[in-house]
Parts: structure tokens; C-alpha cells; sequence
């Protein structure tokens, strides 16, 4: 399965935006990027996901790169309520696309 | 809307007991996961159902572990004995098919002493 690497910890402000990138330089054509975020005490919780193209949502931005070897999930406006753990995560393409396997993650520690 | 209800939220045994981790998946979702997340290994895979149907339980730790999809509504995740080195939060997922955006419950943090 392809891997995901992620810095261990990133520091925001609130109110201003937050890149939070995520190296997948083994992915292949049909893995779909998934990030998930992971607040204290709670469990996952979806964010976005995309294939090739960059992605929008309520709660954030994916930018994928041309290669598809990184991409970056990008809040526009941090709040306290985003600190939490931001996992990237790859699914693999056929039988086994159900299979989301977690990293580490980022943790994102927002200042008030 | 009520989200994946797990039971109990907390659950404190001795070792060699049984233990029985219980999960409700939002109506309507045909596949359902079970996760173990701690602090050395993270959140891994324990089984996966599709149609109350195990599909995947390659990442079952022994047989002291085991997973029922009795109906659509119920699944339960049970350990028989209980170790120490079991404790850890148990999640329960569901989604609509297996590929899709998987919704997780709150956990039971499980704690064997």
C-alpha cells in the first residue's frame, strides 16, 4: 500500500489559514487522497478527499499537485475548534478501497 | 440525525474477564468497521462488514477477539479473555458502501487491569 508522510506537528494562529501538507510520492493512478482529523477525545471525522483535481468544501481546501506525489489541506481560517490530529491517508484502488490505514498524522495546535 | 452510538463509553475490567464492546451504525449503511486506537500503534483495522457479512478480519489480533453483525442495526466486538495489553479506544464505523466517507462513533475506552 502506498504510504503518507506527514510532519508530527504544526502551529497556527487563529484566524489565519493553515497549509498542512502530506508527501504520497508512491501513490498510483486510482488512489483517492482522503485527509481525516481526529479532535481530542472524539473519534475521526471526515474532511475532504479528491483523486486529481483540487477540491472545495465547508471545512476546507485540497490542493493536489500535478504529480499527485503531495497534497495540501488548507483551512482558510483556523479556529480553536480545528486543533486536533490531521490524518492523510491514501485508499488503495480495487478490492481492498474500503481500507483506510492511519498515520500519525499532524498534530495542528491553534493559538488563541 | 443520530450518529454511530457506541456502548459503553468507558469500561474498566480485570484481566480474564469478557468483555463486550457493543455498536449501533447509522440506518441505512451497509458496511461497518471496527477500530483499536492506541499510543504505540495507532488506529488500525480491526474487521470489516459489508451486508452484516465479515469480509475482512486479517487484522484481528488473536482469537481471544470476535466480531458479530447478527443484523443491519448491531454489531458487537467482544474479548474473551481480557488483557491488559487490550486496553486501548475501540471505534465503530459505518458508511453507506465501503468505499465511501466512513462516519465513526465516539468510542469505549477500554481499560484491563
Amino acid at each position: 500500500d502506498a504510504k503518507t508522510t506527514q510532519p508530527n506537528s504544526m502551529e497556527s494562529n487563529e484566524e489565519e489559514p493553515v497549509h498542512l501538507p502530506c508527501n504520497h510520492s508512491t501513490i498510483s493512478g486510482t488512489d483517492y487522497i482522503h485527509w481525516y482529523r481526529q479532535l481530542p477525545s472524539q473519534g475521526p471525522e471526515y474532511v475532504i478527499h479528491g483523486l486529481t483535481s483540487n477540491v472545495n468544501n465547508r471545512m476546507a481546501s485540497l490542493a493536489i499537485a500535478e504529480d499527485r506525489k503531495s497534497s495540501t489541506l488548507i483551512l482558510h481560517r483556523a479556529t480553536l475548534r480545528d486543533a486536533a490530529v490531521y490524518y492523510c491517508i491514501l485508499s488503495p484502488s480495487g478490492g481492498s478501497n474500503y481500507k483506510l490505514t492511519f498515520g500519525k498524522g499532524t498534530l495542528l495546535t491553534v493559538n488563541p | 440525525d443520530a450518529g454511530v452510538i457506541q456502548s459503553p463509553r468507558h469500561e474498566v475490567t480485570e484481566m480474564g474477564q469478557e468483555v463486550t464492546l457493543r455498536c449501533k451504525p447509522i440506518s441505512g449503511h451497509n458496511s461497518l468497521f471496527w477500530y483499536r486506537q492506541t499510543m504505540m500503534r495507532g488506529l488500525e483495522l480491526l474487521i470489516y462488514f459489508n451486508n452484516n457479512v465479515p469480509i475482512d478480519d486479517s487484522g484481528m489480533p488473536e482469537d481471544r477477539f470476535s466480531a458479530k453483525m447478527p443484523n443491519a442495526s448491531f454489531s458487537t466486538l467482544k474479548i474473551q479473555p481480557s488483557e491488559p495489553r487490550d486496553s486501548a479506544v475501540y471505534f465503530c464505523a459505518s458508511t453507506p458502501t465501503a468505499w465511501e466517507t466512513q462516519y465513526f462513533g465516539p468510542g469505549t475506552r477500554l481499560l484491563v487491569l
